[in-house]
């Protein structure tokens, strides 16, 4: 496939389980995306990574999140004991970089895992 | 951190009219804008573009302009068809990774 795809694509859970994500990116892109969508809002960054490395976690609300990518392809978003404030839909995105410094590329978007806590 | 406000957050529009969405950024450092369309239960596509070094953009019936100076920049539709109804998010990368902040959405209804 050409696309970023995202599996499951609807996940229920009990409050307190916890869950595993898993995003399989465009073939060579280098950044991987995570991010995090309310109902009615944007999508809200959670972490980055550029190829194997994570980069940028800021965005992950506790450390209930954790994100791996230790091939540098394939990513999953794990979250441990979740509550019920975890609902939402989880997107991935890659791109494809030249480099430092270099122009900006766009993101392309799975589509996403629903997540409900009941 | 960049902050990105969007507005309106709703917009009916009769089918063949124009659209107008508009967005303002914080953080001057910030040089790329895409704007991105999502259907319900869709993954967000991207359907334009606009960097920094550029005034204003344009695909067909959509364009995009930016005001670097105001940190503002809008999207337009022309001549809107049902299909053109979604959800649209603007949003803006600063950074030098290209951490992307989106704005709140606009659900976009055209009425045929």
């Amino acid at each position: 496939g050409a696309g970023v795809s995202q599996s499951p694509r609807y996940k229920v859970a009990k409050r307190g389980q916890d869950v595993a994500l898993r995003c399989d990116p465009i073939s060579g892109h280098v950044s991987l995306f995570w991010y995090q969508q309310a109902l009615g809002q944007g999508p809200e960054f959670l972490t980055y990574f550029q190829n194997e490395a994570q980069l940028d976690k800021s965005g992950l609300p506790s450390d209930r999140f954790f994100a791996e990518r230790p091939e540098g392809s394939v990513s999953t978003l794990k979250i441990q004991r979740t509550q019920q404030e975890d609902s939402a839909v989880y997107l991935c995105a890659s791109s494809l970089i030249e480099g430092q410094g270099a122009s900006n590329q766009p993101q392309h978007f799975g589509d996403g895992t629903r997540l409900s806590i009941l | 951190g960049e902050n990105v406000e969007q507005h309106p957050s709703t917009l009916s529009v009769q089918e063949g009219d124009s659209a107008v969405i508009k967005c303002t950024y914080s953080d001057s450092a910030s040089n790329y804008f895409p704007w991105y369309k999502q259907e319900l239960g869709k993954r967000p596509q991207l359907i334009i573009d606009i960097r920094s070094n550029v005034g204003e953009k344009k695909d067909q019936r959509i364009a995009v302009t930016l005001n670097k100076t105001a940190k503002h920049f809008s999207l337009h539709i022309t001549e809107t068809q049902p299909e053109d109804s979604a959800v649209y998010f603007c949003a803006a990368l600063s950074g030098g990774y290209q951490k992307v902040t989106f704005g709140t959405g606009t659900k976009l209804q055209v009425i045929p």
